[in-house]
């Protein structure tokens, strides 16, 4: 298994300019999550997906959207980009929460943006 | 949303137990605590989570104060491989699963 993959691993945008990052994972996850990072700070949510076809906002969801129209893949994308999203993302994904608080995420390597 | 405070950073010897403290007054009953890391330039990784009870893994224990209102991640022989920021979260299995990422502590260990 290649557990929670993300694509690109390195991109570098224009003020102004969109893009999509890409989420995969292989280990039949309903949960997925999209964070973000800056420079000595713990990461923060920005959407999740509870499941296929549905979306939720987490923390910081401004200027963000998402799409989950396959189980395996959760997108999220920049319409316009800004110098503040320059930012590293993380993707993670976890198993059906069984109300017991014991699910774990699962985090791919990141994707580092950086936005001029 | 519940919160943790960590200390910002902690050193440690190499193949010394590490005693990672949290602090998490405001926990409330269907909180989890979860411990996850962070290693230079990589994405969290779990480590292990409790509820009530003293937990232990292949990789840590974890104690859990009788009031819950602290606990004490431990790593019985620090390795070099060990230094990572460790993270103390709450977490709720109503708001999604959602984990409420701190500023953790950040651990060197010395050779």
């Amino acid at each position: 298994n290649a557990g929670v993959t993300q694509t690109p691993k390195f991109r570098v945008l224009k003020t102004g300019q969109s893009m999509t990052l890409l989420c995969a994972q292989d280990m039949n996850h309903e949960y997925m999550y999209w964070y973000r990072q800056d420079p000595g700070m713990g990461l923060r949510l920005i959407h999740y997906s509870v499941g296929e076809g549905t979306t939720a906002k987490g923390e910081v969801p401004d200027g963000y959207n998402v799409s989950r129209l396959k189980k395996q893949n959760f997108l999220l994308g920049l319409e316009s980009a800004a110098p503040s999203q320059t930012s590293v993302y993380f993707c993670a994904s976890s198993r059906h929460l069984t109300g017991r608080g014991q699910e774990t995420q699962y985090f791919g390597p990141g994707t580092r943006l950086l936005v001029l | 949303d519940a919160k943790t405070t960590q200390p910002n950073s902690m050193e440690s010897n190499e193949e010394e137990p590490v005693h990672l403290p949290c602090n998490h007054s405001t926990i409330s009953g269907t909180d989890y605590i979860h411990w996850y890391r962070q290693l230079p330039s990589q994405g969290p990784e779990y480590v292990i989570h409790g509820l009530t009870s003293n937990v232990n893994n292949r990789m840590a224990s974890l104690a859990i104060a009788e009031d819950r209102k602290s606990s004490t991640l431990i790593l019985h022989r620090a390795t070099l491989r060990d230094a990572a920021v460790y993270y103390c979260i709450l977490r709720d299995d109503n708001q999604g699963g959602k984990l409420i990422f701190g500023q953790g502590t950040e651990l060197s260990v010395k050779p």
